[in-house]
């Protein structure tokens, strides 16, 4: 699989109710991100956490990294109609020259009224 | 800051002719990159500069591809000749420093027929 890979790939909540979704990369990170992107639109950052740190919390996001099974997970709380978007993880990568990230295949989420 | 732009939004050309992207990073940024996004392919990193110059275009698909950055102010993507198979959203980005967030323009729509 590819560096970055979202599980799941596609999700539909109620709104009010909570999404989880995982992000697994392969290589050592400096840092891993969520992105949005919103149908027709280009991605927005969301959060960013090191990799020495455990869990981050922005608004209703909560992120957390688990470096030894090389993991992550961002949790949206209380579920918009507007949280409707895919989600994607770019993870910076140690060995990687420069500024690149490598984005993952994204999460579908589709948020019911 | 009126963040990334570019242009044109949308591109309808016949296969053969050449297609110009063009982007606009954020003022200050030192880095840009082009992203393509495809259902099939998802996002691919095309190529990125570093304060102009260019560090990695191994995601550039082949020659018909081509990318400059004259200043730190400008970019252009360039496609020539276009095929059908070209067909699909791309992106500019811009960043401030080492893996650190990416701010992404609206994208170009390109469709080739």
């Amino acid at each position: 699989s590819q560096q970055g890979e979202e599980d799941p790939q596609a999700l539909s909540i109620q709104e009010g109710e909570n999404a989880t979704m995982n992000c697994s990369y392969k290589t050592s990170i400096n840092n891993l991100q969520w992105y949005r992107q919103n149908s027709g639109r280009g991605l927005v950052h969301l959060i960013l956490i090191r990799s020495n740190e455990r869990e981050k919390h922005s608004g209703r996001l909560r992120v957390t990294l688990d470096t030894s099974k090389k993991s992550s997970s961002l949790l949206i709380t209380a579920s918009r109609a507007a949280d409707t978007a895919s989600y994607f993880c770019a993870t910076d990568l140690v060995k990687a020259a420069g500024n690149k990230l490598t984005f993952g295949g994204g999460t579908r989420v589709l948020v019911k009224p | 800051d009126a963040g990334v732009i570019q242009s044109p939004r949308h591109e309808v050309t016949e296969m053969g002719q050449e297609v110009t992207l063009r982007c606009k990073p954020i003022s200050g940024h030192n880095s840009l990159f082009w992203y393509r996004q495809t259902m099939m392919r998802g996002l691919e990193l095309l190529i990125y500069f570093n304060n102009n110059v260019p560090i990695d275009d191994s995601g550039m698909p082949e020659d018909r591809f081509s990318a400059k950055m004259p200043n730190a102010s400008f970019s252009t993507l360039k496609i020539q000749p276009s095929e059908p198979r070209d067909s699909a959203v791309y992106f500019c980005a811009s960043s401030f420093s080492r893996g650190l967030e990416q701010y992404f323009g609206p994208g170009t729509r390109l469709t080739v027929t």
